[in-house]
């Protein structure tokens, strides 16, 4: 089975803080990604990785960056943490292919900045 | 850019039931991949169904089953024989087919199914 773990489910952080926020596969996906999920507003994409070290900006970057050191991590990392980066925040990965290939999610982390 | 619009909020339907949830999006490119995925209240989301938009037939899996017509940019998600385990967010989304998948999915903003037992 395909395994995408987030380090955490809950988080409370304080407003300024810096936060980082991981996310494994065991699968050797090359694709991974960050969305962020609000109620009324579906998932948006904040930050995809095709390869190591390459990153590339979603619909909503702005207050987030991300780091892709291995293939099978993907951080995101919110360098000055703001009460609405309160939200629910889910990693996916998934192989590169011409296909309908799946793209798997974490359970995802819940973050209040407070 | 391409968008995913999923009209109903919420929708609910009595347990053995048939429901169907909406789905339209808007693209200018011909090859692209559409998909309904499901969220519990475990928040984990599952892959219920996918269709390849060159595809003329409609993706069945068990009881959920798609209309996806390509020129009305259509697809809708039909559920048949609704068990209380279906309870959950649905959310519907777009893949272009070009990046290998690389730039990610558009999701619609998701619809609340109840299952009234």
């Amino acid at each position: 089975d395909v395994k995408v773990t987030q380090s955490s489910r809950y988080l409370v952080k304080r407003t300024g803080e810096k936060v980082f926020l991981e996310c494994v596969q065991d699968m050797d996906h090359e694709n991974m990604f960050w969305y962020r999920q609000d109620p009324g507003l579906g998932l948006r994409l904040i930050y995809f990785s095709y390869d190591v070290k390459m990153k590339e900006k979603g619909d909503i970057p702005e207050g987030y960056s991300v780091s892709r050191e291995k293939k099978e991590r993907f951080s995101l990392i919110l360098e000055s943490a703001s009460t609405n980066q309160t939200s629910m925040y889910l990693c996916a990965s998934s192989l590169v292919n011409r296909g309908p290939t799946e793209a798997f999610f974490g359970q995802g982390t819940r973050l209040t900045v407070v | 850019a391409q968008t995913v619009t999923q009209s109903q909020p919420e929708m609910s339907v009595q347990e053995a039931e048939t429901v169907t949830l909406s789905c339209t999006y808007d693209t200018s490119e011909s090859d692209y991949y559409l998909f309904w995925y499901k969220q519990p209240p475990s928040r984990q989301m599952i892959l219920v169904i996918r269709q390849e938009a060159y595809k003329q037939q409609n993706a069945t899996e068990n009881r959920f089953s798609v209309n996806f017509q390509k020129a009305a940019k259509s697809f809708s998600l039909k559920i048949s024989d609704s068990q209380l385990g279906d309870a959950a967010m649905y959310f519907c989304a777009y893949r272009s087919a070009w990046k290998g998948g690389a730039d990610g999915l558009t999701f619609g903003k998701g619809t609340h199914l109840i299952i009234q037992p």
